[in-house]
């Protein structure tokens, strides 16, 4: 897999966008970008991916740069309930699995 | 459908123990992992099967783990004999392609 950097934390005001940035400068051509979050306590839920193209669903949207070394998911309208461990993850296309990484711990605060 | 189901949800047992985990997978999912969680090593895949055939389980941590899918439907984690270091979160998941599915997982205490 791809290595991902994410940053630690991340605070955000309810109601404001949350921008969650991903560094995957050793990405390759035909590796796709996939986001997760963690809320406590449950599994991990799919949020979106993406190859090349920005890509926008009823959870989010995923803007990923010309050259694809790094992307960031957007929550427009962030509630407390999105309070969660985001993953950013690039799983070789070569195999099924998802390797995790520490994420970033987004709090929304009222 | 009711997503991946679990069981049990919690599961406290001592030292030396069997300990079984159940999974139930979305129906129509062709591929399925087990996930276990702690604090100091988050979220790490321990196997994964696809079309009920283990295909990468060099995340088992020892032959005291061992995980069988015998049909499409069902899947288990066996821990044997367990010890206090297996406490933590197990998650199944499943999937068709690389979105994968997780369970509400098992919270397996080991005393």
């Amino acid at each position: 897999d791809a290595k991902t950097t994410q940053p630690t934390s991340m605070d955000c005001a309810e109601g404001r966008a949350a921008n969650l940035p991903c560094n995957h400068s050793t990405i390759s051509g035909n590796e796709y970008v996939y986001w997760y979050r963690q809320i406590h306590s449950q599994g991990p839920q799919y949020i979106i991916h993406g190859l090349k193209n920005n890509e926008t669903n009823e959870m989010a949207s995923l803007i990923i740069t010309e050259d694809r070394k790094s992307s960031t998911l957007i929550l427009p309208h962030a509630t407390l309930r999105d309070t969660a461990v985001y993953y950013c993850i690039v799983p070789s296309p070569r195999a099924d699995k998802l390797i995790f990484g520490t994420g970033t711990r987004l709090q929304v605060f009222p | 459908d009711a997503g991946v189901i679990q069981s049990p949800r919690h599961e406290v047992t001592e030292m030396g123990q069997e300990v079984t985990l159940r999974c139930k997978p979305i129906s129509g999912h062709n591929s399925l992992f087990w996930y276990r969680q702690t604090m100091m090593r988050g979220l790490e895949l321990l196997i994964y099967f696809n079309n009920n055939v283990p295909i990468d389980d060099s995340g088992m941590p020892e032959d005291r783990f061992s995980a069988k899918m015998p049909n499409a439907s069902f899947s288990t984690l066996k821990i044997q004999p367990s010890e206090p270091r297996d406490s933590a979160v197990y998650f199944c998941a499943s999937s068709h392609g690389n979105e994968q599915y997780f369970g509400p997982g098992t919270r397996l205490t080991v005393t």
